[in-house]
């Protein structure tokens, strides 16, 4: 059975810093797509960054571009966003999602709330 | 990096069927295969019901279908049930530096 268990999110300050993981298990990691993606408040979905199965390639939404990192390490079957310089428009439930021509499994989601 | 058009909401009566559009371009629905729909229930994690445009993952009930005509994309729900009151979101893929890009979401109330 496929499970992804985020962790790491929690209350940061504006211009603060987080990092957030992604524990994927029940299938081969190191051969798929991952993503994240976000959810405001009361808000729609919105898809963040996404990198290649080998790491060598990331690919992110234009408005965290310079500030979030996605990575991977695929000893240890887990996914990471690097987030900096934190604006109150990153409040939101981030998920990760396996992708396999869409985003096919999802975690359940870590919550991220910048405010002073 | 502009989201898909969704109409905000939709609603039907039990029984009856309701559609959901998401119009995109032809660099995203109209180009390519991969695109999906997620039904949302108030605090819990999207759940995939279409991808490909047509197809439905194991468990989902064939109620729930999905076409594509141009830049548009079109969830049916048939038979509506009250359970099938969420939230909707359509996602597609796009050719630019590749990545996706969701609907806005549509409210579905059933009445």
């Amino acid at each position: 059975e496929v499970q992804l268990v985020e962790s790491g999110g929690g209350l940061v300050q504006p211009g603060g810093s987080l990092t957030l993981s992604c524990a994927a298990s029940g299938f081969t990691f190191s051969t798929y797509w991952m993503n994240w993606v976000r959810q405001a408040p009361g808000k729609g979905l919105e898809w963040v960054a996404n990198i290649k199965p080998d790491g060598n390639e990331k690919f992110y939404v234009d408005s965290v571009k310079g500030r979030f990192t996605i990575s991977r390490d695929n000893r240890e079957n887990l996914l990471y966003l690097q987030m900096h310089s934190l604006r109150a428009e990153d409040t939101a439930v981030y998920y990760c999602a396996k992708e396999h021509e869409t985003f096919d499994h999802w975690g359940q989601g870590s919550l991220v709330t910048v405010s002073s | 990096q502009s989201a898909l058009t969704q109409p905000p909401s939709a609603s039907g009566s039990p029984g009856q069927s309701v559609t959901i559009s998401c119009t995109g371009t032809s660099s995203d629905v109209g180009r390519y295969k991969y695109v999906s729909w997620y039904q949302q229930h108030p605090g819990k994690v999207p759940k995939l019901i279409i991808y490909e445009v047509t197809k439905r993952p194991s468990g989902v009930p064939d109620r729930f279908s999905g076409s594509k005509s141009g830049n548009t994309a079109s969830l049916t729900v048939s038979g509506l049930q009250a359970e099938d009151e969420a939230d909707y979101y359509c996602l597609s893929y796009r050719d630019s530096k590749i990545l996706w890009v969701f609907g806005g979401g549509t409210k579905l109330t059933v009445l």
